[in-house]
């Protein structure tokens, strides 16, 4: 069936860097873009950018996109998400969740990886 | 940017008709999609393109959109249909992913 499963959780202090994976399976990897949402602590969800796959195209929310990086490696099917400069303000759920048949449509969703960002 | 609007609360007897505004300016020329989610699990898509259903989501789920306003309608409300609520679409404007900002289905 159809997964995403996401890499563990991760504490960092501000001004660090974090990466987080999304490995896919039971799809073709290369035909779906992947988008990025996050959730701080009892807030809702936030769109943080969007990676094709295919191309390597990508969609940044305005709030990171001088701080975001989104790579895709499709030996391994395999999205990543690099966030630099963190902040208190950046401590959330990250989840990784694959289109449907628009950009938008998120229909698989990964567990989820929580980061927390703390001195 | 794009602004979606809900309600932060709606609440429903079971065996009653929930209904979750989403509040957008000319929303209606917009493809919109809800999704469900409850305490510690991921977002699940319920409806999309206004008005699908994902295969999985029963029918009781569905979506309506014109002029301002999206509208989710939960039919026959359950118990386990206790979540939070958020809609969403695509800004063509400034090439974002936008999400309302949820709202809290509470069964009496």
């Amino acid at each position: 069936q159809v997964q995403l499963v996401q890499s563990g959780p991760e504490v960092k202090k501000p001004g660090a860097s974090v990466k987080v994976s999304c490995k896919a399976s039971g799809y073709n990897f290369i035909l779906y873009g992947i988008n990025w949402v996050r959730q701080a602590p009892g807030q809702g969800l936030e769109w943080v950018g969007w990676i094709s796959p295919y191309n390597g195209q990508t969609y940044f929310a305005q709030n990171v996109q001088d701080r975001i990086i989104l790579t895709t490696d499709t030996s391994t099917n395999t999205a990543f998400m690099e966030l630099t400069g963190l902040t208190s303000d950046d401590t959330a759920v990250y989840y990784c969740a694959r289109e449907l048949d628009r950009l938008e449509v998120l229909i698989v969703w990964g567990q989820g990886t929580l980061v927390t960002v703390s001195s | 940017s794009y602004v979606l609007t809900q309600p932060p609360s709606v609440s429903v007897a079971p065996g009653q008709t929930a209904r979750i505004t989403c509040g957008g300016n000319n929303i209606g020329i917009k493809s919109v999609h809800w999704y469900q989610q409850k305490p510690g699990q991921a977002p699940l898509l319920v409806v999309y393109n206004n008005n699908g259903r994902p295969s999985g989501i029963p029918e009781r789920f569905s979506g309506s959109n014109s002029g301002n306003t999206a509208t989710l309608t939960i039919s026959r409300v359950e118990a386990g249909d206790e979540a939070d609520y958020y809609c969403q679409v695509w800004d063509s404007t400034s090439d974002h992913v936008v999400f309302g900002g949820g709202t809290k289905l509470t069964v009496l």
